[in-house]
């Protein structure tokens, strides 16, 4: 596709479950991030990844969070055992370099 | 750890006038993005800043980086309802890391 894609757009969990977020990057975008976007803030750094190696996971905020980019393409952001407060925006950016980052729509995830 | 504020956190302007965001940070930048996110939106790239004291000219939109390479500015002449937005700076440190930090955001009004 021309732009960034993630899937799904809006999860429901209910405490203690575990999700895992879909991000599809621009194709040939060397790099990665993940960020959280609490209502009214603006978007945490989670990740970063260049190609399949992830460099950067200092954002991560417990070992509950779990980012891979296996084939240096698709990545995937793993949340387990899913707390109140993981309720926010997750959003994938993807750049050809560590320059333009090119957004997703996000998934907006509700913890119940 | 390195912060980045911006000021004023909300601001709303009659159709045709001025606006002008600030951001700051604790530390000195290698660069700085530019963001703008619509209502319901993801943060779209507006501009990147490299170079100490760069200015650089959208059509209505001006953007400065400081000197010191710790602050800079978005200026928007004659606003229009399509301003309407947050806007978010982003800053990565000097010292190489793939880290983007994001403003607090400035959120615009714009009344017609």
């Amino acid at each position: 596709g021309a732009g960034v894609s993630q899937s799904p757009r809006y999860k429901v969990a209910k405490r203690g479950q575990d999700v895992a977020l879909r991000c599809d990057p621009i194709s040939g975008h060397v790099s990665l991030f993940w960020y959280q976007q609490a209502l009214g803030q603006g978007p945490e750094f989670l990740t970063y990844f260049q190609n399949e190696a992830q460099l950067d996971k200092s954002g991560l905020p417990s070992d509950r969070f779990f980012a891979e980019r296996p084939e240096g393409s698709v990545s995937t952001l793993k949340i387990q055992r899913t707390q109140q407060e993981d309720s926010a925006v997750y959003l994938c950016a993807s750049s050809a370099l560590v320059d333009t980052q090119y957004f997703g729509p996000g998934t907006r995830l509700t913890v119940l | 750890g390195q912060q980045v504020m911006q000021i004023p956190q909300y601001q709303h302007v009659q159709e045709g006038e001025d606006f002008t965001t600030y951001c700051n940070s604790s530390t000195t930048l290698s660069n700085i993005q530019w963001y703008k996110q619509r209502p319901g939106g993801h943060p779209v790239f507006l501009i990147q800043l490299v170079k100490s004291g760069e200015v650089k000219k959208q059509k209505r939109l001006t953007f400065q980086f400081g000197e010191a390479k710790k602050n800079s500015s978005l200026h928007i002449t004659a606003t229009q309802t399509t301003d309407v937005g947050t806007y978010f700076c982003a800053g990565r440190e000097a010292s190489g890391t793939y880290k983007y930090i994001f403003g607090t955001g400035t959120r615009l009004k714009v009344l017609a």
